[in-house]
């Protein structure tokens, strides 16, 4: 079993949808938990990033974490063609000092 | 205020060539990271550095030597370049190794080996 999972995709959302993204781990210790967008051809870059239980907005982002279940989601709300990207989750457990890093989901928005 | 900051871009490099990838951050972070993304196989860390002389090897190091030339600066170079080497290197800075730092990436570096 994979250390940090994501659905690889491609998810395809039609353009004002919203996007749901998901993320599981597997180390019950993990503390904070990390949204990546990655453009074809570019470097990861930090959308958002999550600690407590519950929900974290920012603007059209939504990061949900729930510890319980080993459980992280990023939804994107009113999706427009340039949210059309891979989007990584990283996941950084408490004891060592690195990101475990899923594979990304690929989302496309379509107008 | 540059962010991080990698050269070269592109490089193709002959089986045993060596080269150096070059990095720099203007952010005043302590950890610094070299990582490599290949396709289906996601970002695999190679070293990092936790603080200014310090490094430690990540999760495929094999082939690879790193320097924290100073606190602004972490090269990685490959000795003798095989095919196996091809991918896209990205190095990465943070504060800190702590639980609660981002890491902030470069452009990247695409390298082939032939």
């Amino acid at each position: 079993q994979k250390e940090v999972e994501q659905n690889s995709g491609p998810l395809s959302v039609p353009e004002g949808a919203i996007a749901s993204l998901n993320c599981t781990y597997s180390d019950r210790g993990s503390q904070s938990f990390f949204w990546y967008r990655q453009y074809s051809g570019k470097s990861p870059e930090l959308i958002m990033f999550i600690y407590s239980n519950g929900d974290k907005e920012d603007g059209r982002f939504t990061a949900q974490l729930n510890k319980a279940s080993q459980y992280v989601s990023l939804l994107i709300r009113d999706s427009q063609p340039s949210d059309s990207a891979t989007y990584l989750c990283a996941v950084h457990a408490g004891n060592n000092r690195k990101l475990i890093w899923g594979l990304g989901t690929s989302l496309a928005v379509n107008p | 205020n540059a962010g991080v900051t990698q050269t070269p871009k592109f490089q193709v490099l002959k089986t045993g060539q060596s080269m150096t990838l070059q990095c720099a951050q203007d952010m005043n972070h302590n950890s610094m990271y070299w990582y490599r993304q290949d396709p289906g196989m996601g970002l695999r860390l190679i070293y990092y550095s936790a603080s200014e002389g310090t490094t430690d090897k990540g999760e495929v190091p094999n082939g690879y030597n790193v320097s924290r030339l100073n606190k602004r600066e972490f090269s990685l170079r490959l000795e003798s370049a095989a095919p196996s080497q091809t991918s896209v290197y990205f190095c990465a800075s943070s504060e800190g190794t702590g639980t609660y730092n981002e890491q902030f990436f470069g452009p990247g570096t695409r390298l082939t080996v032939l």
